[in-house]
């Protein structure tokens, strides 16, 4: 199993442009959500989805979407990006809402 | 406000000290993770408890739920463990609501 995987793993973006951000598990997890790291801060959510075709927004959704189509794929994508989006990007998931969450390697975006 | 503190922010120790990083928390939650970022940035869970004490080789993580309280300790401490270890918590009684992240604690081990 590859478990959650991400791609890319670095991506520099001018303002205004978009992107999307690729997350893919292959463990049959219902439970799936994107975070961002800020130097210094804690990991915050930014959307998460309980299933396929469900998702709902967590603490920092803004300037940010999401869609569910499948089990195994949550995209994240950027309409406008900004500089405040310079950040760490990580996909996990997991089996249900209290279990271990499995995380991907990250993708480290850079807006200028 | 749903806080989550911890401390040190970052420690230095010599191979082979006990280690003791702290977590404490606001309000009644439902579950705390201990989980490891690595320092090439891979994030790895190491324990998810609820109650009591759990043990995992040289790591083990307790809760007092009184207290508001989370120690993790890494026994005979070795290089390979340095790392940033991150504290985060389930508030509430219900378990679908989503973790609240510690900013992290920094652990250099040296040889």
């Amino acid at each position: 199993n590859a478990g959650v995987t991400q791609t890319p793993k670095f991506r520099i973006l001018k303002i205004g442009q978009s992107m999307t951000l690729q997350c893919t598990q292959d463990m049959n997890h219902n439970y799936m959500y994107w975070y961002r790291q800020d130097p210094g801060m804690g990991l915050k959510l930014i959307y998460y989805s309980v299933g396929a075709g469900i998702t709902d927004k967590g603490e920092v959704p803004n300037g940010y979407n999401v869609s569910r189509s499948t089990t195994e794929d949550f995209p994240l994508r950027l309409e406008l990006a900004a500089p405040s989006q310079t950040s760490v990007y990580f996909c996990a998931s997991s089996y249900q809402s209290f279990a271990e969450q499995f995380f991907g390697p990250g993708t480290r975006l850079t807006v200028l | 406000k749903n806080e989550v503190e911890q401390s040190p922010q970052n420690l230095t120790a010599q191979e082979g000290e006990f280690i003791t990083i702290n977590c404490s928390y606001s309000v009644g939650i439902s579950a705390l993770h201990w989980l490891q970022q690595h320092p090439g940035g891979g994030i790895v869970s190491l324990f998810m408890l609820s109650s009591g004490k759990k043990k995992h080789g040289r790591l083990i993580a307790t809760i007092n739920i009184q207290e508001k309280h989370s120690s993790l300790h890494i026994t005979a401490s070795h290089p390979r463990d340095s790392a940033v270890y991150i504290c985060a918590v389930r508030f509430g009684n219900s378990g679908n609501t989503p973790l609240v992240f510690g900013k992290g604690t920094r652990l250099s081990v040296i040889a």
